[in-house]
């Protein structure tokens, strides 16, 4: 069985910073396409960034230089480093399974809440 | 960025009856291989998205099958037969055929 565990989100000034961490069992990180995507309150999904079966990383343009993925093969980790962050990246970010261009298996997601 | 946009955004429906929801994407899905990488996704209230179409009309396991996808690019459709209280929440499509991955704005699904 698949399952994603995130952990690490929580209250944080501006310009802060955090580290997302995405525990995954039931799949092997150098077989699979991971991503982050996130949820503001009330609003839409978004894809973060993501991070190849090979270690090739993705990241959209409004997030390059802020946002920074990484994973642990031996503890079967996913992480996303998160900086600079402003009121708008409040949201609850979503581990999940990139799969042949779609999103398979999604976490319970995190709560990060930008705010002084 | 390919924009992904869906219609309606609140779509009140009568529970035994038929709700369509259209997704238009900015730019072509068909990826190199041949493949339309076009999803739709269910969120219930508090929960996290889950899948219910891939590759525009297949259907994931334990889907119902009063839910069908189809269309082919830019107009694809998530078809909802018999509606019933469990479907309410928003349903989002997604285009995965290039990075970034792009969602629609989602389309609220609710009772009359």
């Amino acid at each position: 069985e698949v399952q994603l565990v995130e952990s690490g989100g929580g209250l944080v000034q501006p310009g802060g910073s955090l580290r997302l961490s995405c525990a995954v069992s039931g799949l092997t990180l150098s077989d699979n396409f991971m991503i982050w995507v996130r949820q503001a309150p009330g609003k839409g999904l978004e894809a973060v960034s993501m991070i190849s079966n090979d270690g090739i990383t993705f990241y959209t343009d409004s997030m390059r230089g802020r946002f920074t993925i990484s994973r642990d093969i031996s503890k079967n980790t996913v992480s996303l480093e998160v900086s600079s962050l402003g009121t708008e990246d409040t949201a609850v970010y979503y581990c999940a399974r990139a799969h042949w261009g779609s999103i398979d298996f999604w976490g319970r997601g995190t709560l990060v809440t930008v705010s002084s | 960025d390919v924009v992904m946009t869906q219609s309606p955004l609140s779509l009140p429906v009568t529970l035994g009856q038929s709700a369509s929801i259209s997704c238009r994407s900015s730019q072509s899905l068909v990826y190199s291989d041949g493949n339309t990488y076009l999803s739709w996704f269910q969120q219930r209230p508090g929960q996290s998205p889950r899948r219910l179409i891939y590759k525009v009309s297949n259907r994931d396991s334990g889907v119902p099958d009063r839910f069908s996808g189809g269309g082919s690019g830019p107009d694809f459709t998530l078809k909802i037969s018999r509606v019933e209280a469990e479907d309410i929440g928003v349903y989002y499509c997604m285009q995965g055929s290039r990075w970034p991955y792009a969602f629609g704005q989602g389309t609220k699904l609710e009772i009359k």
